[in-house]
């Protein structure tokens, strides 16, 4: 059973840089997956952030994609998002994600609570 | 960006009773790109449907999911007191991969 594990809750302060990094096991991040990042918040529910290839190949949401970095370490078989100058808009649940044959996410992180506050 | 609607936005019924929850998109889209989630209270979501019509892996046959191109239908037939939670679609045909803003289901 594939289980990706997330660090515990965050406290950053507005302009800092959120670094998170989800472990991947009884998975390889090498096979043909891509690795995903998503957030939630009561305001905007689900936000899809970017996703990653076990080859580095990335692809961001548009809007985060000034600030956001996915990176991997197949050596260890995890992924890190890096988001950049954050704020309060940027407090929300952070989970990571395996992505399955046709974007479907089929296995989760438990969530990282990340908060912005001065 | 392909903007995903879900209706209703709470959903009361009873158990034992159906539920048919709907997905709208903004674009058409190839039916394999549409997932169903299911999110209960202080839990991480889980997938449900995926292909718009595949139930994943120990999901019970009470799920069912069904459409094209922009709408598209997640049904549970029987409700269990374990299905009461909310259910989001996603898209993953376009990037961003969006998803809906949920549907709650609650007990009546």
């Amino acid at each position: 059973q594939v289980q990706l594990q997330e660090p515990g809750p965050r406290l950053l302060k507005p302009s800092g840089t959120l670094s998170l990094t989800c472990a991947v096991s009884d998975a390889s991040i090498n096979i043909n997956n891509w690795w995903t990042w998503v957030r939630q918040t009561p305001e905007k529910g689900l936000e899809w952030l970017g996703e990653i290839s076990p080859t580095g190949a990335t692809n961001y949401n548009p809007s985060l994609r000034s600030r956001l970095t996915i990176s991997v370490d197949k050596s260890k078989d995890q992924f890190s998002l890096r988001l950049t100058s954050v704020t309060a808009t940027d407090t929300a649940v952070y989970y990571c994600a395996r992505e399955a044959g046709g974007g479907k996410l089929d296995h989760w992180g438990q969530g990282a609570l990340v908060t912005v506050s001065p | 960006e392909i903007v995903l609607t879900q209706s209703p936005g709470t959903l009361s019924l009873s158990p034992g009773e159906k539920a048919t929850l709907s997905c709208r998109a903004s674009q058409g889209f190839s039916s394999t790109y549409l997932a169903w989630y299911q999110q209960r209270p202080g839990q991480t979501p889980r997938l449900l449907i995926y292909g718009a019509s595949s139930r994943a892996p120990g999901v019970p046959d009470r799920f069912s999911g069904s459409g094209s191109g922009t709408d598209f239908t997640l049904t549970i037939s029987k409700l269990e007191p374990e299905d009461f939670a909310v259910y989001y679609c996603q898209q993953c045909a376009d990037s961003p991969y969006t998803f809906g803003q949920g549907t709650k289901v609650e007990i009546k």
